[in-house]
């Protein structure tokens, strides 16, 4: 398996444009997550999927951002309209439900700059 | 809340130099303790689980160990090639079984 694919790897965008970051999870893993990473915070949870249906979203931080997934091999996380405080490195993880279920396979991160 | 706290958030050391990351935890109820490596410009990457006080996990120079609060990443006679950022995670029991990660322990090895 090609492991958890993310696009694009880098986004320079500017401020107010509408920015979509893609990822391709695992096959067979039927949990998918988005996490945000930065120097103050560390990795944050975005929000979280099980078998393609949204678990909880809590860690979205505004309506700004919106995330799908409409089936078991594709998922996309939208900023609309994107913020300089939207800058940061976005990973989507995956895993699987059952032995050895604990353990998170991160992608390598899309890295969003806004100007 | 689940709180997961990684000291020292950098550290130097000399090829060869042991030294011990530390990660505190408060969790309702522990289900396991991850250690997760990451790279410069790479997602993290998975090293151990740990699931219970007294247990220990060991790959190459690294060895985890836990306890009721924390858990220590022990390495042993680093290389440069240990340069990297470290980061633990706790799982509480029951739920949703999500992690939660602390903010990483920045590690560079000189040669």
């Amino acid at each position: 398996d090609a492991g958890v694919i993310q696009s694009p790897r880098h986004e320079v965008t500017e401020m107010g444009q509408e920015v979509t970051l893609r990822c391709k999870p695992i096959s067979g893993h039927d949990y998918l997550f988005w996490y945000r990473q930065t120097m103050m915070r560390g990795l944050e949870l975005l929000i979280y999927f099980n078998n393609n249906v949204p678990i909880d979203d809590s860690g979205m931080p505004e309506d700004r951002f919106s995330a799908k997934m409409p089936n078991a091999s594709f998922s996309t996380l939208k900023i609309q309209p994107s913020e300089p405080r939207d800058s940061a490195v976005y990973f989507c993880a995956s895993r699987a439900t059952g032995a050895g279920a604990n353990v998170l396979t991160f992608g390598a991160g899309s890295r969003l700059t806004v100007l | 809340e689940d709180q997961v706290t990684q000291s020292p958030e950098a550290l130097r050391l000399q090829e060869g130099e042991s030294s011990s990351l530390n990660c505190s935890y408060t969790v309702s109820g522990l289900r396991g303790l991850f250690w997760y490596r990451q790279d410069p410009g790479k997602g993290p990457e998975f090293l151990f689980t740990l699931y219970s006080a007294g247990e220990e996990k060991e790959k190459e120079r690294l060895k985890a160990t836990l306890t009721k609060k924390e858990s220590f990443l022990h390495i042993t006679a680093p290389k440069p090639e240990d340069s990297a950022t470290y980061l633990c995670a706790v799982q509480a029991s029951g739920g949703s079984y999500i992690p939660t990660f602390g903010r990483g322990t920045s590690l560079i090895v000189h040669p």
